[in-house]
């Protein structure tokens, strides 16, 4: 089974802190994803990458940035957290870009910026 | 720009009624995905839709996809309590990323 797993489920931090969030997957998916999800808005991508090193923007990516620096893990970083930041964060991969293959989640962090 | 509109977002319906949900998107797409969530959980795939006329069940639900009116269904069959949760429907752009829908948040009363 695919796993993909992300570092905290719950995540609580201030103002105008750096945060990391980091993501795992271990079945060797070139792709992975960076959402938030917010009530009412579905998911919108933030970030997303197709190879190590490789990134590109997603509809929001403002605020935020990401590091892939080995294939299997890809960290999202807020750079200076607000409280609008507050979401949950979902991680996502998927084997190839142009094949028709399923995408897969972990299971999300939880995150509170007061 | 790719945009995905499901409705209803809120729907309420008595164990062992039908009912449908629409997910429409508006440019042309060739995959169609209908993920399931539980609340405080991450999501679950349901079904894969890979081309027009594509129709796929799994118990009580049953998706279908049809790529000239860009639109996709869900239905579901003599709903039961198991089945609340919050679908969500995703189609891949140009891009080949992912593009959700808002969601439909399910409620299956007895």
């Amino acid at each position: 089974d695919v796993k993909v797993t992300q570092s905290s489920r719950y995540l609580v931090k201030r103002t105008g802190e750096k945060v990391f969030l980091e993501c795992v997957q271990d079945m060797d998916h070139e792709n992975m994803f960076w959402y938030r999800q917010d009530p009412g808005l579905g998911l919108r991508l933030i970030y997303f990458s197709y190879d190590v090193k490789m990134k590109e923007k997603g509809d929001i990516p403002e605020g935020y940035s990401v590091s892939r620096e080995k294939k299997e893990r890809f960290s999202l970083i807020l750079e200076s957290a607000s409280t609008n930041q507050t979401s949950m964060y979902l991680c996502a991969s998927r084997m190839r870009l142009a094949a028709y293959n399923e995408q897969f989640f972990g299971p999300g962090t939880r995150l509170t910026v007061l | 720009e790719l945009k995905v509109e499901q409705n209803p977002l809120f729907l309420s319906m008595q164990e062992g009624k039908n009912y449908t949900i629409y997910c429409n998107y508006s440019t042309t797409s060739d995959r169609l995905y209908w993920y399931r969530q539980d609340p405080g959980k991450s999501l679950e795939s349901l079904f894969v839709l890979l081309s027009n006329g594509a129709v796929k069940q799994e118990g009580r639900l049953m998706a279908s996809l049809d790529t000239k009116a860009r639109l996709s269904t869900l239905h579901i069959t003599a709903a039961v309590h198991d089945l609340s949760a919050t679908y969500f429907c995703a189609v891949v752009s140009l891009r080949n990323d992912m593009r959700f829908g808002a969601g439909t948040r399910l409620t299956v009363k007895p």
